[in-house]
């Protein structure tokens, strides 16, 4: 069964540097989020993206966060200039193509294994 | 804004025994969906089970089922004849309509007991 995979599993970085975190979603799917979930805390969304633009993003997603789809398979998350509070575990997921004129119905979000990044 | 709150942080449950997961969710939306995800030690999320708000019928998947209460704001999870491989981290989470955001609890740590 297809998967979404992420690598890598555990990012270590030191305080103002940059990180990009990878996500390889499921092949013919078209939309795709990341979301993330600081230790102790709720899974908390930070933004989707479909058609190589953001759809839609939280207040957690700031400037210091950008992504993009560089090719046809992956799809990254960059963090600018790492603060110790973006320690957290990252979820990629992402989900098939659907209509919403047509259906009533949402696609469900498939989730990757996550990667946990610690920042010193 | 939409708040999803899980009020059992752990639960525990024997072999071959029902067990019920307890959520409930707050939002002044009329149609949105509603999910179980399951997270095993060291695996990812996968989805368990989804409701769509505007369906009455309570959806099931096999050993799974829920009891969704949509005056209540209520969305429990039942599961039926317990397998060790049951034992996970169950977030309910809440999507509305016009949205792709996932809105999660915080979760329910589930151990199974032979």
């Amino acid at each position: 069964e297809p998967e979404v995979t992420q690598t890598p599993s555990h990012q270590v970085t030191q305080m103002g540097q940059e990180v990009i975190l990878r996500c390889v979603p499921i092949s013919n799917h078209l939309y795709f989020y990341w979301y993330r979930q600081i230790l102790g805390q709720k899974v908390e969304f930070l933004v989707s993206f479909y058609n190589n633009e953001i759809s839609e993003k939280s207040e957690i997603f700031d400037d210091q966060f950008s992504v993009e789809r560089p090719d046809g398979s992956n799809f990254t998350l960059k963090i600018r200039s790492t603060k110790l509070e973006d320690s957290a575990m990252y979820f990629c997921a992402s989900s098939d193509d659907r209509d919403r004129e047509e259906s009533a119905s949402t696609d469900t979000q498939y989730f990757g294994p996550g990667t946990r990044l610690t920042v010193l | 804004a939409q708040t999803v709150t899980q009020s059992q942080p752990e639960m525990s449950v024997q072999e071959a025994e029902t067990v019920t997961l307890s959520c409930t969710y707050d939002t002044s939306e009329n149609n949105y969906y509603l999910f179980w995800y399951k997270q095993p030690p060291s695996r990812q999320m996968i989805l368990v089970i989804r409701q769509e708000a505007y369906k009455q019928q309570n959806a099931t998947e096999n050993r799974f089922s829920v009891n969704f209460q949509k005056a209540a704001k209520s969305f429990s999870l039942k599961i039926s004849d317990s397998q060790l491989g049951d034992t996970a981290m169950y977030f309910c989470a809440f999507m509305g309509y016009n949205t792709d955001k996932l809105i999660f609890g915080t979760g329910t740590r589930l151990q199974v007991f032979p």
